[in-house]
């Protein structure tokens, strides 16, 4: 099983600040089946970024996803007060057992 | 707009059964795999179980022999049968659509539904 960790745990910024946050596959992530998803408080994950580097539907460009293999990062830039929130990375595949999650990596505003 | 609205949620014994509902409306159901993932306080979400359009079912270790998902597809309904729980299973509940319609792959979720709560405790 693949594990995925996220880094850092906690990021502190302020809005109008770039935000970069990493996730490491174990294993190599195959055909770049990794996504991202956002998580407000008390609300459902919201699906950012598949494919590694696709944006969702109506999601702003100021998310990009990039990275292959083992390492993959979300940029988010221009943070919105809404921005600061639990962001998760998720790998998907060919495989039910491929469907994993990270730990997560909260964004606070400083 | 896809909507997806969980039902069922409860409180429950250690032992017990419990069946949560997923109404899904605002995309063709039956041409999507469906998914029920779900997330105890503070941990991050883990993958349940995914059923194809077709019906064909796969679960988590840690839910296999337990718990059955199933679909309606006459009502763009999404089942999740849960036996024998215990209280590790204690978490909010979601459906979740998959991205691509039957593309043979296990896919990103790209709409889930508000969840259910489900608590086990004696």
């Amino acid at each position: 099983e693949t594990v995925l960790t996220q880094s850092p745990g906690t990021l502190s910024l302020s809005p109008g600040e770039s935000a970069t946050l990493s996730c490491r596959a174990s294993r190599s992530v195959s055909s770049g089946f990794l996504a991202w998803y956002q998580q407000r408080g008390g609300q459902a994950p919201r699906l950012l970024i598949y494919g590694a580097s696709s944006r969702a539907t109506g999601i702003p460009d100021r998310f990009s996803g990039s990275g292959s293999g083992t390492d993959f990062t979300l940029t988010i830039t221009r943070l919105e007060p809404e921005d600061f929130a639990v962001y998760y990375c998720q790998q998907y595949g060919r495989s039910s057992e491929m469907y994993t999650f990270g730990q997560g990596t909260r964004l606070e505003i400083k | 707009d896809v909507q997806l609205l969980e039902s069922g949620g409860a409180s429950v014994q250690p032992g017990g059964s419990l069946r949560l509902s997923c109404e899904a409306s605002g995309f063709s159901f039956d041409h999507f795999a469906m998914n029920w993932a779900r997330q105890a306080p503070g941990k991050r979400p883990e993958w349940v179980s995914h059923v194809g359009g077709d019906g064909r079912a796969w679960y988590a270790d840690s839910v296999k022999g337990r718990f059955t998902i199933s679909r309606d597809n006459s009502k763009n309904t999404l089942y999740l049968q849960m036996n024998s729980l215990r209280a590790e299973d204690t978490a909010t509940y979601y459906c979740a659509k998959d991205g691509f319609s039957n593309n043979g792959v296990f896919d990103f979720f790209d709409y889930w539904g508000q969840g259910a709560l489900v608590t086990v405790s004696s």
